[in-house]
């Protein structure tokens, strides 16, 4: 079946310019998060959607961050005025369910971004 | 101190070797454990979920200790492919809400 997709798979941005992340979860999934991994790091939450709920936002980094989940499926992560410290990889999961619980989360491939 | 800690490595071994990996976690709120894997390049998988009671799959065991806040990963006869970065990831209350938190890996290298 088809997994959690995310395009595009590379981006390459002028410092300064916005850019837009996108995030196809699995269908049915309720749960869906963000992460960015920077290189030899490990993954930093950015932000999780569940369900109907008000997402909770407090991993993002500053509020040139933000994202929107519509109809509570895909999700597209904004990165305003980027900075050359936004070059990381940015990686989407779902799960069907919610965390706390025994919750298997799968991931994307990741939308690898380079701000030069 | 970091909320989900772990041993960077890396660790190298020979084929057929045990190798046990080791995370402690600060939260005491925490509810579920699991041990995900990342290959270079490439997004975590799930390796296993951690239950109190222990688990075991295969030539992998993963142990619980809620006492001491410590989950570890035990592989034996290690493989080749197992070589990889192994992520220990804790969802834990949070102000209110749950988080899910990633250890920073341990990266482990299975060499003929």
């Amino acid at each position: 079946g088809a997994g959690v997709s995310q395009s595009p798979s590379n981006k390459v941005t002028e410092k300064g310019k916005d850019v837009e992340l996108r995030c196809d979860p699995i269908s049915g999934h309720t749960a869906l998060y963000w992460y960015r991994q920077s290189l030899g790091q490990g993954l930093e939450f950015l932000i999780y959607f569940q369900g109907n709920s008000a997402p909770d936002k407090s991993g993002l980094p500053s509020d040139r961050f933000s994202a929107e989940r519509t109809g509570g499926s895909v999700s597209t992560l904004t990165i305003q005025r980027t900075q050359q410290e936004d070059s990381a990889v940015y990686l989407c999961a779902s799960s069907i369910r919610l965390a706390g619980t025994y919750n298997e989360q799968f991931f994307g491939p990741g939308t690898r971004l380079t701000v030069l | 101190r970091k909320e989900v800690e772990q041993d960077p490595g890396p660790f190298n071994v020979p084929e057929g070797a045990t190798v046990a990996f080791n995370c402690t976690y600060s939260n005491s709120a925490s509810q579920s454990f699991f041990w995900y894997r990342q290959d270079c390049r490439k997004e975590p998988k799930l390796l296993m979920s951690v239950y109190s009671s222990g688990n075991e799959d295969g030539r992998f065991t993963a142990q619980l200790n809620r006492a001491s806040q410590y989950i570890s990963l035990l592989i034996r006869d290690s493989k080749l492919s197992d070589s990889a970065t192994y992520l220990c990831v804790v969802n834990a209350l949070i102000g209110g809400g749950f988080k899910t938190i990633f250890g920073a890996g341990t990266r482990l290298f299975v060499k003929a």
